[in-house]
């Protein structure tokens, strides 16, 4: 079946530091790919997604491209700020239409 | 327009006992989805719901779990005997429809305690 594997955390970084978040996944056909975010205390809400291969998906920020030939989807970010202290969930949806399969999260921690 | 809702926010049940779990999705979304995220896991698809369609049940862990919903409303979500191992944060999201990228809108969820 379908899986994503994420980094494991916590991801400690200093603010300004550049940010990258490994993801990659396991699916048959190609699958739509997104990145959640968790802020504490907040519901999961979506980040960014790529819908084929080399999309880049893009917000607050954050890319990550759509790698078929490495099967990934890495998050970046260039200058993190403390603000982007969140748990990052990597996911997926198979060409069906049932639920998303996501990573373990990676709880990320940007120091002042 | 309201997200996602769910109710309770918590929940703390004895072992044995039977739990019902609500979500109200975004007005229109024709889509519902249910998760659950067991302490340092990631989540886990347990059914959907597309329009008047038969649900897709193949996340469900075991027979204890039904989950219903009526048109294209509210969704609840059953534990039968409820187990530790049940313990999680249980999620609700809906999408305007199923498949593709459509994005999905997660609630806040509900926090189960099975004690």
């Amino acid at each position: 079946g379908d899986s994503v594997t994420q980094m494991e955390g916590p991801v400690t970084l200093s603010e300004e530091a550049f940010l990258t978040i490994n993801c990659t996944y396991t699916a048959t056909g190609y699958p739509s790919l997104f990145w959640y975010v968790q802020y504490p205390g907040e519901g999961l809400q979506l980040l960014l997604k790529a819908t084929k291969a080399d999309d880049k998906g893009s917000n607050k920020g954050f890319e990550a491209t759509y790698r078929k030939e490495t099967t990934s989807f890495h998050l970046e970010k260039g200058s993190v700020q403390v603000s982007d202290s969140a748990v990052y969930f990597c996911a997926l949806r198979g060409g069906g239409a049932d639920g998303l399969t996501f990573g373990k999260g990676t709880h990320l921690i940007i120091q002042p | 327009g309201a997200g996602v809702s769910q109710s309770p926010s918590n929940k703390v049940t004895e072992k044995g006992k039977d739990v019902e779990l609500r979500c109200d999705p975004i007005s229109g979304h024709t889509a519902l989805y249910w998760y659950r995220q067991r302490l340092g896991q990631g989540l886990e698809f347990l059914i959907y719901f597309q329009g008047n369609s038969a649900p897709d049940k193949s996340g469900l862990p075991s027979d204890r779990f039904s989950a219903e919903r009526t048109g294209e409303s509210v969704s609840t979500l059953t534990i039968q005997r409820t187990q530790q191992e049940d313990s999680a944060v249980y999620l609700c999201a809906s999408s305007l429809h199923a498949g593709g990228s459509y994005e999905q809108y997660f609630g806040p969820g509900t926090r189960l305690t099975v004690t």
